[in-house]
Parts: structure tokens; C-alpha cells; sequence
């Protein structure tokens, strides 16, 4: 079974800090994705990438960075953190190729006062 | 801009109704569609995916949908549903030109015992 493991369930941060999300999963996924759920709006894509060193712009990836060194990793860095940052983010993997699904970790629910 | 959009934003039902849940999508070409779940406290799960074959695919927990290519449309069924099938119900789309996943804003489902 895949096993997506988001680094914290639960975190809280203050504006200004720099944060960063951690996502590993286990089953040697070329793909991964970092989204933002909130109420009303469904999942929206912030990046993703194809393979290691590798990124694509989502929707939404004004205020956020990633970083993929290792194929297993995917890193989401918010460089200056903002409240209408505070959202639950979901990380995710999948096999190459659009019919594949994605696997989803249990997400980081984060807050910046 | 490519889109999914799901109908009902909030359905209730009770134990052994029937259920329908809508969802359309705006592109001409090849797509491969998913239903994801998320159950309370838990991660998205994959409910069931349509990417060629037989229009009427079958998934998990007793659920189908139907891929009707002339409505772009993709609505979920259950002939009966359960109190454990209270979730939150989300529409994917992926296109055959991109690697992005494209999500529906959710339908939550009570179902009251």
C-alpha cells in the first residue's frame, strides 16, 4: 500500500516566518503534488513535479516554493508567510501518466497568526 | 480554462436512499475522470476512475459512475447509501495534454441513520 507521510498534522506559525512542509512517500513515485484545500473551493494545485530537480507552477504558487532533491521528497516552503496562508495542505504522488491516481498523504493543518 | 464543477455543495439523506452526486467538465478532448473520498480525519481515497472502456465503472463501497462523453458529465451513484458514507466527495479531471489534476469544489454527504 503507498504511504504518503506529511511531516505535521497540525502547525502554527506566525506571519513573516519562513515555513516549510515536508512530504515522503515510499513507493517510488515519479509524480508529486502539493495542494491547498479550503472550504468551497475543492483542492487547488500550488506545484507539482515530475521527477527529482524537476517543477511545475499549479494555480496558485504566488507566496510558495518547492524543492525536490530526492525522488521520495517534495518540499512546500512558504517564504514569507501570510494569514490568508492559513489552509489545509495536501500532498500527494502518483505514478507517470495521467490515468494513474493520486495518492493522498493525511495533509498539514496550518495556521498563521 | 479548463473546469470542474459539481452541482450540490451539501446533500442529506437518510440510511437506504439513493444517491446521485453531478459533476461536469468543460473539455473537448481525452480526459480520465476520478471520484476521490475523504471520510472524516482521513485522506482523500480513490473511489473509482474512468479513463477508457466501458463508460460504467464500478468502485469501491458499492459506488459507480458514468462517463456520458456528449454531457461531459461524470455523476456518482449508490443505489443505497449507509451512515458510514458521510464524507466529502470531490470530481478530478485530468486532461490528456497536462499532468495536472483538476478537482471539483466537493459535495458533502450526511447520511442520517
Amino acid at each position: 500500500d503507498v504511504k504518503v507521510t506529511q511531516s505535521s498534522r497540525y502547525l502554527v506559525k506566525r506571519t513573516g516566518e519562513k515555513v516549510f512542509l515536508e512530504c515522503v512517500q515510499d513507493m517510488d513515485h515519479e509524480n508529486m503534488f502539493w495542494y491547498r484545500q479550503d472550504p468551497g473551493l475543492g483542492l487547488r494545485l500550488i506545484y507539482f513535479s515530475y521527477d527529482v530537480k524537476m517543477k511545475e507552477k499549479g494555480d496558485i504558487p504566488e507566496g510558495y516554493s518547492v524543492s525536490r532533491e530526492k525522488k521520495e521528497r517534495f518540499s512546500l516552503i512558504l517564504e514569507s508567510a501570510s494569514t490568508n496562508q492559513t489552509s489545509m495542505y495536501l500532498c500527494a504522488s502518483r505514478l507517470t501518466g495521467g490515468h494513474q491516481p493520486q495518492h493522498f498523504g493525511d495533509g498539514t493543518r496550518l495556521s498563521i497568526l | 480554462a479548463q473546469s470542474v464543477s459539481q452541482h450540490n455543495h451539501h446533500v442529506i439523506l437518510s440510511e437506504a436512499a439513493s444517491l446521485e452526486l453531478g459533476c461536469n467538465y468543460s473539455y473537448g478532448g481525452t480526459v480520465n475522470l476520478f471520484w476521490y473520498v475523504q471520510y472524516p480525519g482521513q485522506h482523500l481515497q480513490l473511489l473509482l476512475k474512468y479513463f477508457s472502456g466501458d463508460p460504467l465503472v464500478k468502485g469501491i463501497k458499492g459506488f459507480e459512475a458514468e462517463f456520458i462523453k456528449s454531457k461531459f458529465s461524470f455523476n456518482l451513484r449508490k443505489p443505497s447509501v449507509q451512515w458510514s458514507d458521510t464524507a466529502e466527495y470531490f470530481c478530478a479531471v485530468n486532461t490528456a495534454n497536462t499532468g495536472k489534476l483538476i478537482f471539483g469544489q466537493g459535495t458533502t454527504l450526511q447520511v442520517k441513520p
